[in-house]
């Protein structure tokens, strides 16, 4: 069974610039969430898509969006990108369908901002 | 609050030592409790989690875990460590009242000297 892949995996971009991430869950997932790990400041919660629709958002600006697809798979956009945005973006899924549930980890894309 | 401790940021271990990888958490009923691994730039990997019943979690890699309900402890434990599992290591929980909210720990770095 595949696991979570994430595109691309680095990503260079400069100041003020939008970018757009890419996430497929596994097969069966219908919740996906993102999160932010910057350096030194852990894995911070940055969305969470449920059957297309986007049932909470971290602290952050609104700057960060994204969407989910018929699919399941989501994107993570980010415009007007400042240098903090630098950072490991993860992706994970759940089965969303039951509780208690586990989240299963993308391996991640690299954003770096100039 | 709800919140995660994980009170030591680096451990050292010799590879064939013993390890035990503390966490402790703060939340008002026992929530569902998880340990993640992150090898250097890939996504985090589940290694095990304690939903209910016996409080000794058996993991992949050889690794378990003892939930302690009475010092609200999830600590993560190998007989032998190996130069592979040079990572840093997330104690993470998920209150039962809303499951798509996961907490995680600031990390442990393990580094192995051969």
């Amino acid at each position: 069974e595949a696991g979570v892949t994430q595109s691309p995996t680095h990503l260079i971009k400069t100041r003020g610039q939008q970018v757009t991430l890419r996430c497929s869950p596994i097969s069966g997932h219908t919740s996906v969430y993102w999160y932010q790990q910057a350096l030194g400041l852990g894995l911070q919660f940055l969305l969470w898509y449920d059957e297309g629709e986007e049932r909470n958002r971290g602290n952050f600006p609104p700057r960060f969006s994204g969407r989910q697809f018929p699919n399941y798979s989501s994107e993570l956009n980010v415009n007007a990108l400042e240098l903090e945005d630098s950072a490991l973006y993860l992706c994970a899924s759940s089965s969303g369908t039951r509780v208690p549930d586990t989240q299963y980890f993308g391996p991640g894309t690299r954003l770096t901002v100039l | 609050a709800q919140s995660v401790t994980q009170p030591d940021i680096h451990i050292t271990v010799s590879e064939g030592a013993s390890l035990e990888l503390r966490c402790n958490y703060s939340y008002g009923a026992t929530p569902y409790l998880f340990w993640y691994v992150q090898s250097p730039g890939q996504g985090l990997q589940l290694l095990l989690k304690y939903f209910s019943g016996d409080t000794l979690v058996q993991g992949i890699k050889g690794f378990e875990a003892e939930f302690k309900r009475s010092q609200s402890s999830f600590n993560l434990r190998k007989p032998s460590v190996h130069w592979s599992d040079a990572a840093e290591y997330f104690c993470a929980i998920t209150p039962k009242t809303s499951y798509d909210k996961v907490i995680f720990g600031p990390g442990t770095s393990l580094s192995v000297i051969p």
